[in-house]
């Protein structure tokens, strides 16, 4: 059964940093297109970052443009977001996500700005 | 950016009968290989969100025959023939065709 795993959320003050992990299993993360996505609390999704399988290609919504950085390692089937420079508005669950010939969505981790 | 609209941001609907959920696009999302990039995803209360429609009318595996979608260029739907207790949540159209992509606001199934 194919699973995703994020770990690294938590509260942090404006201006601070994390890294968010997503660990893979149940299906071939190396060819997999894969997404971080996340949820402001009580709303909609906002797709944040993709990154091709072989990590050649990566694309950022303009708000996270130079704060955040996507990152994977095919051989540990696992994904990365590093975070810097924190507002207040990136307060989310943040979702781990593959698409591929099947879409596959982690349970999310947590990301509280505030001081 | 592709700005994706969906209509009625609210739907309560009786067990049983049919409903249907409208998600228009700013721009046509027929990608240049011939291809529309566009998906449902289904988020029921206190999950993750799942897919459950993919380029515009294919379900995924394990969705019920009950789900549909069709449309072209900028203007989609995805129907529920007979509305069940098991698919009160939030419904969101997605576009993968332009950078960023992009979500409908969501539109919150409830039963009557």
């Amino acid at each position: 059964e194919a699973q995703l795993v994020e770990s690294g959320g938590g509260l942090v003050q404006p201006g601070g940093s994390l890294r968010l992990s997503c660990a893979a299993s149940g299906f071939t993360f190396s060819t997999y297109w894969m997404s971080w996505i996340r949820q402001a609390p009580g709303n909609g999704l906002e797709l944040v970052a993709n990154i091709k399988s072989d990590s050649s290609e990566k694309y950022y919504v303009d708000s996270v443009k130079g704060r955040f950085t996507c990152s994977r390692d095919n051989a540990e089937n696992s994904l990365y977001l590093q975070m810097n420079n924190l507002r207040a508005e990136d307060t989310a669950v943040y979702y781990c996500v593959g698409f591929g010939a099947r879409v596959y969505w982690g349970q999310g981790t947590l990301v509280t700005v505030s001081s | 950016d592709v700005v994706m609209t969906q209509s009625p941001l609210s739907l309560p609907v009786t067990l049983g009968q049919p409903a249907s959920i409208s998600c228009r696009s700013s721009q046509s999302l027929v990608y240049s290989d011939g291809n529309t990039y566009f998906h449902w995803f289904q988020q029921r209360p206190g999950q993750s969100p799942r897919r459950l429609l993919y380029m515009v009318s294919n379900r995924d595996s394990g969705v019920p025959d009950r789900f549909s979608g069709s449309g072209s260029g900028t203007d989609f739907t995805l129907r529920i023939s007979r509305v069940e207790a098991e698919d009160v949540g939030i419904y969101y159209c997605m576009q993968h065709t332009q950078w960023p992509h992009t979500f409908g606001q969501g539109t919150k199934l409830e039963i009557k």
